[in-house]
């Protein structure tokens, strides 16, 4: 059982550059979530889709980072003009809208250092 | 807005011993809450979930929920050292995207 996949797992960039993750999602999976941690805090939600429309964006989701999900499978998520704020732990999270609490699984997380 | 809160610890208890890790929430609307272990430098994994009233078992852990007080909580039973990291509380309030606390770090001695 694949579980969601996220990549590259660590990133280092300066800030101005665009830097693009990529997360396959658990293969039978509908939903994928893109969530931002920072230390000491929980996960903050950025965005999701349902298969490949993006249904919801948070406020934090600024001009500078766009989610996209082309055929309902893989989703990458860019951000441009990166900015020293924008280091985090980017997360991944797939789920399976039909299924009983509709439970959301992570990936293992992409690193962004913005030096 | 919504919000889900928990107190950052760390919560020390000795091996061996009950660990109780508790987690309030705002919205009334709120129908299902998860939780999660999240060790240091790594992704969260899930524990389980409860969406009913009561006592939900799960092996040594123990999820309890309280729509009335508006809080969840999560018993760990004869805790081992492995069991140190961060837990983290969430819940859904009818939309479709989870909600996460800030979490407690849970030390457990040996």
């Amino acid at each position: 059982d694949t579980g969601v996949s996220q990549d590259p797992r660590h990133k280092i960039t300066k800030r101005g550059q665009n830097v693009t993750f990529r997360c396959d999602p658990i293969s039978e999976h509908n939903r994928l979530y893109w969530y931002r941690q920072t230390l000491g805090q929980g996960p903050e939600f950025l965005t999701y889709f349902q298969n490949e429309a993006q249904l919801e964006k948070s406020r934090l989701l600024s001009d500078r980072f766009s989610a996209e999900r082309p055929k309902g499978s893989f989703s990458t998520l860019e951000i441009q003009r990166t900015e020293q704020g924008d280091s985090a732990m980017y997360l991944c999270a797939s789920s399976l809208a039909s299924a009983v609490g509709n439970t959301i699984y992570f990936g293992e997380g992409s690193w962004l250092t913005v030096v | 807005q919504k919000e889900v809160e928990q107190n950052s610890g760390p919560l020390s208890v000795p091996e061996g011993a009950i660990a109780s890790l508790n987690c309030t929430y705002s919205d009334r609307g709120s129908q299902s809450f998860f939780w999660y272990r999240q060790y240091s430098g790594k992704s969260p994994e899930l524990i389980m979930f409860i969406y009913s009233n009561g006592d939900k078992e799960d092996g040594r852990f123990t999820a309890q929920l309280n729509k009335a007080s508006q809080y969840v909580s999560l018993l760990i039973r004869d805790s081992q050292p492995s069991d140190s990291a961060t837990y983290l509380c969430a819940g859904y309030s009818g939309y479709s995207t989870l909600t996460f606390g800030k979490g407690t770090m849970l030390l457990v001695s040996p």
